[in-house]
């Protein structure tokens, strides 16, 4: 069974930085495309952030290209999101998430549980 | 591209037939998924290019279109089904739709 498992979530102050981790498990994680999705408190699906199999391609949403980095380790089969320049907007729970394909481009069958990032002062 | 869903709720009862419609702002041809999304839970895949099944989703469950409109239908809706659903574009990375809450009537 495919398993995300995503931690790193947590308190920070407005300008602060995070990194959220995902760890797979039951796959072979270097064949897929992996992303990141987050979701503020009542709201709807935001998709963020994609890397490629290989982690040669990322992808980043207008809303944090420049601030934050999707990268993966292949030897440690995790997923990675580094987060700067905080800001209250980017308050939400960020899935980690499954592409059907090695590159980026597909839909995401499976999904983490969540971590939610609170900014705030 | 922007994804419109219609409607942003819906009361139905156990066993009608629900139609949630997704708008695409310019032709994905039939680059969409449909999620469900239970409170306080992860999305779950349903339906990708517009209208394969996922292994395991009830036959219940179908969808349809091409170019800029897709329905989401449930036959006959069941209790489980009693959630949040999202269409998504994937032709040029992704965007969601806004959402579909199906609530009991």
């Amino acid at each position: 069974e495919v398993q995300l498992v995503e931690s790193g979530g947590g308190l920070v102050q407005p300008g602060g930085s995070l990194r959220l981790s995902c760890a797979a498990s039951g796959l072979i994680f270097s064949n897929y495309a992996m992303s990141w999705v987050r979701q503020a408190p009542g709201k709807g699906l935001e998709w963020v952030s994609a890397i490629s199999g290989g982690g040669g391609s990322t992808y980043y949403a207008d809303s944090v290209k420049g601030r934050f980095t999707i990268s993966r380790d292949t030897s440690r089969n995790t997923l990675y999101l580094e987060m700067t320049s905080l800001r209250a907007d980017d308050t939400a729970i960020y899935y980690c998430a499954k592409d059907l394909d090695y590159s980026p481009g597909d839909a995401f069958d499976v999904w983490g549980q969540g971590t939610l990032v609170t900014v705030s002062s | 591209i922007q994804m419109t869903q219609s409607p942003s709720t819906l009361s139905a009862s156990v066993g009608d037939r629900v139609i949630i419609t997704c708008r695409a702002s310019e032709t994905i041809d039939r680059w969409l998924a449909w999620y469900q999304q239970k409170p306080g839970k992860a999305p779950k895949l349903l339906i990708r290019q517009a209208s394969t099944l996922m292994t395991g989703v009830p036959s219940r469950f179908s969808g349809s279109g091409s170019g800029k409109q897709f329905t989401l239908t449930i036959s006959s809706l069941q209790p489980d089904d009693f959630a949040t659903y999202y269409c998504q574009q994937y032709r040029t990375y992704w965007t969601f739709g806004q959402g579909t809450k199906v609530e009991i009537k």
